[in-house]
């Protein structure tokens, strides 16, 4: 068990370019979720995953912004066209539910800041 | 959605102390969560309780879930204790505004 990974842990970009974020959960996990954290706050949710099926995305999550599993393992996020209010952590966590006992684990994140 | 308040927002302690963190929500839950949020970012998973207590080593926790809060329990604080604990609750986990802990020699 390595833990949940995500890559790279730090991004500067130029307003308006594309980013693309990547997390690989602990293997067998069945859930993926992203979250997005701010200065000061705790981290926010985005959307989640149960295996490669997305089931829901938070009205945070603009039309820029997009998120596959591709075959329920490993998933990306990308975001189009980047503004500076998009800079923040963006956490990874992964969990396997059984029934309504879920523990999530989270990854380090990927530091996003936006010039 | 649920509302979520943590108390205190800010701790000093010296180390060797206790603390007790307090977590309230505005609706019932069948999940609730305690991190920790070391100072470099990563968030670790404390405790899995919806109800009930849990002790593990120096930590503890118990929610009263018809009340509608938890408590988060550090003993003989140390250094390594810092960081921001935050709770958060149901699926999705909505989480708290944290409490920011810092506990000094």
């Amino acid at each position: 068990d390595t833990g949940v990974s995500q890559d790279p842990r730090h991004k500067i970009t130029k307003r308006g370019q594309n980013v693309t974020f990547r997390c690989d959960p602990i293997s067998e996990h069945n859930r993926l979720y992203w979250y997005r954290q701010t200065l000061g706050q705790g981290p926010e949710f985005l959307t989640y995953f149960q295996n490669e099926a997305q089931l829901e995305k938070s009205r945070l999550l603009s039309d820029r912004f997009s998120a596959e599993r591709p075959k329920g393992s490993f998933s990306t996020l990308e975001i189009q066209r980047t503004e500076q209010g998009d800079s923040a952590m963006y956490l990874c966590a992964s969990s396997f539910r059984v029934s309504t006992n879920e523990k999530l684990f989270f990854g380090s994140g990927t530091q996003l800041s936006v010039l | 959605g649920i509302q979520v308040e943590q108390s205190p927002p800010d701790l000093i302690l010296q180390e060797g102390a206790n603390s007790t963190l307090r977590c309230n929500f505005s609706d019932s839950v069948n999940n609730l969560q305690w991190f920790h949020q070391n100072p470099w970012g990563q968030l670790i998973n404390l405790f899995y309780i919806p109800s009930g207590t849990k002790q593990n080593g120096r930590l503890s926790a118990t929610t009263v879930a018809t009340e509608r809060y938890s408590l988060l329990y550090i003993s003989s604080s140390q250094t390594t204790d810092s960081g921001v604990y935050f709770c958060a609750v149901e699926g999705k986990l909505t989480f708290g505004t944290g409490t920011r802990l810092q506990v000094t020699l």
